[in-house]
């Protein structure tokens, strides 16, 4: 079954703990991507990669890192998590983009619901 | 930049009814693609239909069909026979041009079905 797999699904930490959410796809999707939910902002991107080792800045990326050391895995890494990084995260994957009018479809993960204390 | 617009406040429908959410967007991209994704309340983001910018016929996916206006930067989504299940959170998303396939979403809108 095609899937994209993340964990924790819930994470409960407290100000200043390193932390890792993971993130698979089973799809040999060259694009990944790391979105944020909260409330009234709608899905706002942190980092996208564009294949192994290919990695950049979205909208939010103050405060996150990540790595792309093999195809399936997109990890996020919250350094020092602050209660503003307080969301819902989602991982999502894709193929790379083709020209208009192909069908390109983001697959996106169950989510991680982090409060940070 | 890319925008995307829902201002509709929580819509309701009757079940079996149908029901039309709006969607506009501004983009200076000639190439980009259109989405919606519905999350119920257990929060998983559920991809419904895609559009593409050059495609001249409105994309339709079973109960679900995009009404495609490009002139007037509209995507809106009409979904038809509306079922107690449709009742969710919708988002509107589009990608463009650039390197970064990224998505670039409204703020959502409610929907509600009552029996």
């Amino acid at each position: 079954e095609a899937q994209v797999t993340q964990n924790p699904r819930y994470l409960i930490t407290v100000t200043g703990k390193k932390l890792t959410v993971t993130c698979s796809q089973n799809m040999n999707h060259e694009y990944m991507s790391w979105y944020r939910q909260d409330p009234g902002l709608g899905l706002r991107q942190i980092y996208y990669s564009m294949n192994v080792e290919v990695t950049d800045k979205g909208d939010v990326p103050e405060g996150y890192k990540v790595s792309r050391k093999e195809k399936r895995n997109f990890p996020l890494i919250l350094e020092s998590p602050s209660p503003n990084q307080t969301s819902l995260y989602f991982c999502a994957s894709s193929i790379l983009r083709t020209s208009g009018g192909a069908q390109e479809t983001q697959y996106f993960g169950p989510g991680t619901r982090l409060l940070v204390l | 930049a890319q925008k995307i617009t829902q201002t509709q406040p929580g819509m309701f429908v009757q079940e079996k009814e149908a029901v039309t959410l709006d969607c506009t967007y501004d983009t200076s991209d000639q190439s980009y693609g259109l989405f919606w994704y519905k999350q119920p309340s257990s929060g998983e983001m559920i991809f419904l239909i895609y559009q593409g910018s050059y495609d001249e016929q409105n994309a339709t996916e079973g109960r679900y069909s995009l009404n495609f206006q490009k002139a007037r930067k509209s995507a809106n989504l009409v979904i038809s026979a509306s079922q107690l299940g449709d009742s969710a959170m919708y988002f509107c998303a589009m990608r463009g041009a650039g390197a970064n396939s990224k998505l670039t979403f409204g703020k959502g809108i409610t929907l509600s079905v009552r029996p």
